[in-house]
């Protein structure tokens, strides 16, 4: 079953503008990642952040995570076009364990 | 980082058939995984492949409809048996780096059951 639950289910911005996107999981974990996608193909690993750290940035991306209500958010500040795709986050299902638990996602659409 | 070829990158079969998908990773792992995303969905994890033993798999898979292979460090290739048109999905295989660190995917089987 997915542990992640990611809010909004799909997101329309003009370019220029910030994004947020938000995950929720359920149990303990050792990190969260987020990946991109786009248009159905593979995904492609965005930012990291581990467990005992509470903001990570990296370029144009902010990821917070708050262990204490099991949640993370990514922020894309200074949205471009090709910033389009489906966001998701992931954590390790058990912890020390390398397979992933996948949110629901988020679909970007960025507007020129 | 890995490398990850995927092939093939689409296919389109007749309902009953099966299609056997090939991961080919450019160094040695301990680990594949694959994933199986339905249209519109999320990822769902199908089974952990380990080399030299059966492949791990999750709640609501079965080895009978999806038999994975794991002949070296390398490679992996999984089947989707006897197929109906509730299998077209993306799949999609995937390693990890060392603990604590991203995964890698592959480019991603698009799957159409006619």
């Amino acid at each position: 079953s997915q542990q992640g639950e990611e809010d909004p289910q799909a997101l329309s911005i003009q370019e220029g503008e910030n994004a947020t996107m938000n995950c929720s999981y359920k149990t303990s974990i050792n990190n969260l990642q987020w990946y991109r996608q786009n248009s159905g193909r593979g995904l492609v690993h965005l930012i990291l952040i581990r467990s005992n750290e509470r903001e990570k940035h990296s370029g144009r991306l902010r990821v917070t995570l708050d262990t204490s209500k099991k949640s993370s958010s990514l922020l894309i500040t200074a949205s471009r076009a090709a910033d389009t795709a489906s966001y998701f986050c992931a954590t390790d299902a058990d912890q020390g364990a390398q397979k992933l638990v996948f949110g629901q996602g988020t679909r970007l659409t960025i507007n020129p | 980082s890995a490398v990850i070829s995927q092939k093939p990158s689409r296919d389109i079969c007749q309902r009953g058939t099966s299609l056997t998908i090939q991961c080919q990773v450019d160094s040695q792992v301990t680990m594949m995984f694959w994933y199986r995303q339905q249209p519109g969905q999320s990822l769902t994890l199908i089974a952990t492949a380990n080399q030299g033993s059966e492949a791990t798999y999750e709640s609501g898979f079965v080895i009978d409809k999806f038999p994975i292979s794991r002949p070296n460090l390398t490679f992996s290739t999984l089947t989707v048996s006897n197929m109906s048109p509730e299998d077209s999905s993306i799949y999609l295989c995937s390693v990890s780096g060392i603990m604590n660190t991203e995964a890698f995917f592959g480019q991603g089987t698009r799957l159409t059951v006619v």
